[in-house]
């Protein structure tokens, strides 16, 4: 199983600050790994697909980028909105897994 | 709009049964693969099974292996968990997701339900 180690667990910045969220894995997934959003109460919302596609309807201050084992989501300007936790998860093998998440905090 | 509503969770024994549906509107569902995910309380996010759009092939995390079933009935726009022998560590919320591809066989989760939740306690 692949497992996917993001950092840090918690981020604490203000609105405007520019958010670095980094996921590692244990085995290359080349660039098959997704970034997901989720707030509280409700379902991940899909970000970035193919470690750097954004996703439809997703705001371009979003970036995605790496790839094998070391991959980066980058916010670069926070909105009071994107305050919420952060998952990777890959799509290279069987089974689909998810990192343990980063929640970005005021 | 692409909406999934799931149901059917509840409160079971340990060593119980449910059967978890979802009901999905908004596009060609016969046309997608589809899955379930699961979160327990206060945690991170386990994918648990996946279905191809004509129940072709199936797959299971291993927690779940030989325990849960996943099917869909592309007529009624529906995709279902059957949960047998449920364990405490079963507990949680638990998500139907469309599985979409995203080109060249790039699949990922592109829109999920609200979930249900469900709690396995004596």
């Amino acid at each position: 199983e692949i497992v996917l180690t993001q950092s840090p667990a918690t981020l604490s910045l203000s609105p405007g600050e520019r958010a670095t969220l980094s996921c590692r894995a244990s085995q290359s997934v080349s660039s098959y790994l997704a970034w997901y959003q989720q707030k509280p109460g409700q379902a991940p919302r899909l970000l970035i697909f193919d470690a750097s596609n954004r996703a439809l309807g997703i705001p371009a201050r979003f970036s995605g980028s790496g790839s094998g084992t070391d991959f980066t989501l980058t916010i670069s300007s926070l909105e009071p909105e994107d305050f919420a936790v952060y998952y990777c998860h890959q799509r290279s093998n069987w089974p689909l897994t998810f990192g343990g998440g980063t929640k970005v905090e005021i | 709009q692409v909406q999934l509503v799931e149901s059917g969770g509840g409160l079971v024994k340990p060593g119980g049964s449910l059967r978890l549906s979802c009901a999905a509107s908004g596009f060609t569902f016969r046309d997608y693969y589809m899955s379930w995910i699961r979160q327990a309380p206060g945690k991170g996010l386990e994918w648990v099974s996946y279905i191809t759009s004509s129940s072709s092939s199936t797959n299971y995390a291993d927690s779940v292996k030989g325990r849960f079933a996943i099917s869909r009935d592309n007529a009624k726009n529906s995709l279902y968990l059957q949960m047998n022998s449920l364990r405490a560590e079963d507990t949680a919320v638990y998500y139907c997701a469309r599985y979409s591809d995203h080109g060249s066989g790039s699949y990922y989760f592109d829109h999920w339900g609200q979930g249900t939740l469900v709690t396995v306690s004596s």
